[in-house]
């Protein structure tokens, strides 16, 4: 099974800043990964997928980069909806897998 | 507007049963992949299954193996996840999600069913 170590686990973060969290893979996955990101009380929402390719209708200001085992989600200038939790998942086989979470607070 | 709606989700005793359903509504639900991902309370997410679109390809998380079955019903744009053998840990929010294309990544999801395993 393939494990996904997100870093750091929380992040304390002003509006303004540049953020990056880290997913490393125990094994390699090429580009198969995607970032969600969960605000307390709802369901996570699609990001990024295939590591890099920006979903429909998220703000430029999120980016994704990496492939093999390291992996990373940019916040270029954090806005204050994107005060939440991030989550790294990988589609590279059976079973899918989610990181254990990165909770952006607010500093 | 592609819109994803459990039901179904309850408090239940250890041993007990529960079928969780999703009713879907502005897309061609037989066109796509289905999934159920869970989240324990405070917890993060977890893969629980994933079904193709015409129901013959079912896959599962091995602690979930031989208990849970998902299975659709394309006439009436709905999923399912009935749960045998209920244990304390699979207590959690559980949510339904669509894949994008033939990738399991999951673009749209319902709003979460809480099921609570508890004696």
């Amino acid at each position: 099974d393939i494990h996904l170590t997100q870093s750091p686990s929380f992040l304390s973060a002003a509006v303004g800043d540049r953020i990056t969290i880290t997913c490393r893979a125990s094994q390699d996955i090429r580009n198969c990964l995607a970032w969600y990101q969960q605000k307390p009380g709802k369901a996570p929402k699609l990001l990024i997928h295939s590591a890099s390719t920006l979903q429909s209708g998220v703000p430029s200001r999120f980016s994704g980069s990496g492939s093999g085992t390291e992996f990373t989600l940019t916040l270029s200038s954090l806005q204050p909806e994107d005060f939440a939790t991030y989550y790294c998942q990988h589609r590279h086989s059976y079973p899918l897998s989610f990181g254990g979470g990165t909770e952006v607070d607010i500093k | 507007e592609v819109q994803l709606v459990e039901s179904g989700g309850r408090l239940v005793q250890p041993g007990g049963s529960l079928r969780l359903s999703c009713a879907v509504s502005g897309f061609t639900f037989s066109g796509f992949w289905m999934t159920w991902v869970r989240q324990a309370p405070g917890k993060g997410l977890e893969w629980v299954a994933n079904i193709k679109p015409d129901g013959s390809e079912t896959l599962y998380l091995d602690s979930v193996k031989g208990r849970f079955t998902v299975s659709r019903d394309n006439a009436k744009n709905s999923l399912y996840l009935q749960m045998n053998s209920l244990r304390a840990e699979d207590t959690g929010v559980y949510y339904c999600a669509r894949l994008l294309g033939t990738e399991s990544t999951f673009d749209y999801w319902g709003q979460g069913a809480l099921v609570t395993v508890s004696s």
